[in-house]
């Protein structure tokens, strides 16, 4: 059963840095693309970019300029990193497989992570 | 971006019924269209890819359908595990879009 979770500063400074990696087990992080998809309280969903195992990404176009997803595939681990982060960043972030080309869903998901953006 | 617009925004009903909710894109996107269940405190789950392809081990009484711009998520005989928050995503282009939810909560 492959299984996601999400690590990394539950609060962070205005202005600053939001960095996440999400550990992948129970399966390889090869031949599928990984994503991350954040979800502010009481909010809707939005999708934030994805990455494939080689390395190739995409990034929502409302966040590209502060956006960088990577992967390490020795670790079976991706990342993001979300610069000048403000409070609106504020929400719980998650990372999913996304399965197949197109049309593609994302059929396993991380428990999440709330990351608050505060002084 | 392509917009998706759920409706309604939350409803009502008792365990047995028959529930319908609808998702409108704001352009064509062929059958590329997913539907998620949400509840509160955990991740989505994914109910229908492809908009009418039920995901490995989701019980048959969901059901999706449509095609270009018009889809349906249908649960047939309502059961108390399914009040949850319901949510359509496009894939037809980059960003992938969500809907704004349907709450479905009990009468």
């Amino acid at each position: 059963q492959v299984q996601l979770q999400e690590s990394g500063p539950g609060l962070v400074k205005p202005s600053e840095t939001l960095s996440l990696t999400c550990t992948v087990s129970g399966g390889s992080i090869s031949s599928y693309y990984w994503s991350w998809i954040r979800q502010p309280p009481g909010k809707g969903l939005e999708w934030i970019g994805h990455i494939s195992d080689s390395g190739s990404t995409s990034y929502n176009p409302s966040l590209k300029s502060r956006v960088t997803i990577s992967v390490d595939a020795s670790k079976n681990q991706f990342s993001l990193k979300l610069s000048s982060v403000t409070a609106a960043d504020t929400a719980v972030y998650y990372c999913a497989r996304r399965v197949s080309d197109f049309p593609y869903h994302f059929d396993y998901w991380g428990q999440g992570s709330l990351v608050t953006v505060s002084s | 971006d392509i917009q998706m617009t759920q409706s309604p925004s939350s409803l009502s009903a008792s365990v047995g019924d028959r529930v319908t909710i609808t998702c409108r894109a704001s352009q064509r996107i062929s059958s590329y269209l997913s539907w998620y269940q949400q509840k509160p405190g955990k991740a989505p789950k994914v109910l229908i890819y492809a908009a009418s392809s039920l995901q490995s081990g989701v019980p048959s009484r969901f059901s999706g359908s449509g095609f270009g711009t018009d889809f349906t998520l249908t649960i047939s005989n309502l059961q108390s595990e399914d009040f949850a928050t319901y949510y359509c995503q496009q894939s037809y282009s980059t960003p992938g879009t969500f809907g704004g939810g349907t709450k479905v909560e009990i009468k």
